[in-house]
């Protein structure tokens, strides 16, 4: 069985740094590319960042570019995003979500057949 | 960016009743459409994808169609666990979603 689960939310200042965590099982980690996907309260589902099954190709939205990376350790089967110069609008739940078509999901074009519970990030003072 | 556009933003239809959703994208995204179920509190569920393919363990109820710039949703008949919000995406491109449709009970 698949099980997807992020961890690392929390309450952060505005400026400041959090790192999340999304611990994979149930399938050939490596074979697939993840990506991270949030949700502000009440609002719709954007896409975040992208990183193919080698970790080799990393892909981010305009609105996270130069403040996330995403990184992955095959050996330990977790994804990671290390968001810095966090913003109030950065506030969110946010969810891990597995590729459905394999490693690669070129220029960031994905399709997501699994995702996690979420965590929320609330960036405030 | 591709813009998706749903429409209604709100459908309210009573259990047996057929639902019909629509997305439409800026420009064409060929057959590169996908369709997610959301309840409250719960992630995303995958329901169809390449415009026409069901997912995994999705009832047969649940159909999907069209290419292009024009994409349905139909639910032939709705169960009570059905009424939640819809969201369309598409991965022509980067990849970008609706604003979803909520179906609640009427």
């Amino acid at each position: 069985e698949v099980q997807l689960v992020e961890s690392g939310g929390g309450l952060v200042q505005p400026g400041g740094s959090l790192r999340l965590s999304c611990a994979a099982s149930g399938f050939t980690f490596s074979s697939y590319a993840m990506s991270w996907v949030r949700q502000a309260p009440g609002k719709g589902l954007e896409w975040v960042s992208a990183i193919s099954g080698s970790g080799g190709s990393t892909y981010y939205a305009d609105s996270v570019k130069g403040r996330f990376t995403i990184s992955r350790d095959n050996s330990k089967n977790t994804l990671y995003l290390q968001m810095n110069s966090l913003r109030a609008e950065d506030t969110a739940v946010y969810y891990c979500a597995k590729d459905l078509t394999g490693a690669h999901c070129s220029g960031g074009s994905c399709l997501f057949d699994y995702w996690g519970q979420g965590t929320l990030v609330t960036v405030s003072s | 960016e591709i813009v998706l556009t749903q429409s209604p933003a709100t459908l309210s239809l009573s259990p047996g009743e057929r639902a019909t959703l629509s997305c439409r994208a800026s420009q064409s995204v060929s057959s590169y459409l996908a369709w997610y179920q959301q309840k409250p509190g719960q992630a995303p569920r995958l329901l169809i994808y390449d415009a026409s393919n069901r997912a995994t363990g999705i009832p047969a109820r649940f159909s999907g169609s069209g290419s292009g710039t024009d994409f349905t949703l139909t639910i032939s008949s709705l169960e009570p666990e059905d009424f939640a919000v819809y969201y369309c995406q598409q991965r022509s491109k980067r990849v970008t979603f609706g604003p979803g449709t909520k179906v609640d009970i009427k």
